[in-house]
């Protein structure tokens, strides 16, 4: 299953919203994950069965979508989210597979 | 807390083997499917293999099969992965990442932890 993200980029500022989509090639129900990448780090899981938030995770990231269109979204932009999301479909593997990422900047 | 670290990277050549370990702690290593997923410079997230808490069952990326193997050990709390017949496309962060378990209890197949990453250089 192609995951297809995006934008590929976005530029937007802090205290703002972000909106970012992740299109799946074939039906993955709600078996879908999102990530954020920070420079230098290993990805940390946010969302996770398309709209439950990981533990530990603010309250700003939400998660929706099911079948093949999802959405994370960031309510309010803090410095620290300024990074790469990544989401990843579970529902057929293997592979589990990951879309290409959009970078938040 | 939950710990993963991994070992074994380094540079070699086309056609050459290498071993990356994951060691682990914090949790209850044997009940959870283990997967390895890497990352090459610049780019994004390619998982490429998996075992199941039992070793009972491999996963593999296709391009990896036949090549790569994983393994673990419950008692020592590891997972390897077995790397041969390297080529340059093999070049990349090898993170070692543990499963979730959900609100219900139940383990699912998302990443809630990863090790700090192993590099990987396959170069002539």
């Amino acid at each position: 299953i192609v995951l297809t993200q995006s934008p590929v980029t976005l530029s937007l500022s802090p205290g703002d919203r972000a909106t970012l989509s992740c299109r799946a090639s074939q039906s993955v129900d709600t078996y879908l994950a999102w990530y954020r990448q920070k420079p230098g780090q290993a990805p940390s899981l946010l969302i996770y069965n398309a709209d439950t938030r990981a533990t530990g995770v603010p309250a700003r990231f939400s998660g929706s979508g099911s079948g093949t269109d999802f959405t994370l979204t960031i309510s309010s932009l803090e410095p620290e989210d300024f990074a790469v999301y990544y989401c990843q479909q579970r529902r057929l593997w293997p592979p589990i597979t990951f879309g290409q990422g959009t970078r938040l900047e | 807390q939950v710990q993963l670290v991994e070992s074994g990277g380094g540079v070699v050549q086309p056609g050459w083997s290498l071993r990356l370990s994951c060691e682990a702690s914090g949790f209850m290593f044997s009940i959870y499917t283990m997967h390895w997923v890497r990352q090459a410079p610049g780019k994004g997230l390619e998982w490429v293999a998996a075992i199941s808490f039992d070793s009972n069952e491999e996963y593999y990326l296709d391009s990896v099969k036949g090549r790569f193997t994983i393994s673990r050990d419950n008692f020592k709390k590891t997972v390897s992965l077995q790397m041969t017949s390297l080529r340059p496309e093999d070049t990349a962060v090898y993170y070692c990442a543990k499963e979730v378990r959900n609100t219900n209890g139940v383990v699912d197949n998302y990443f809630d932890s990863w090790g700090q990453g192993t590099r990987v250089t396959v170069s002539s």
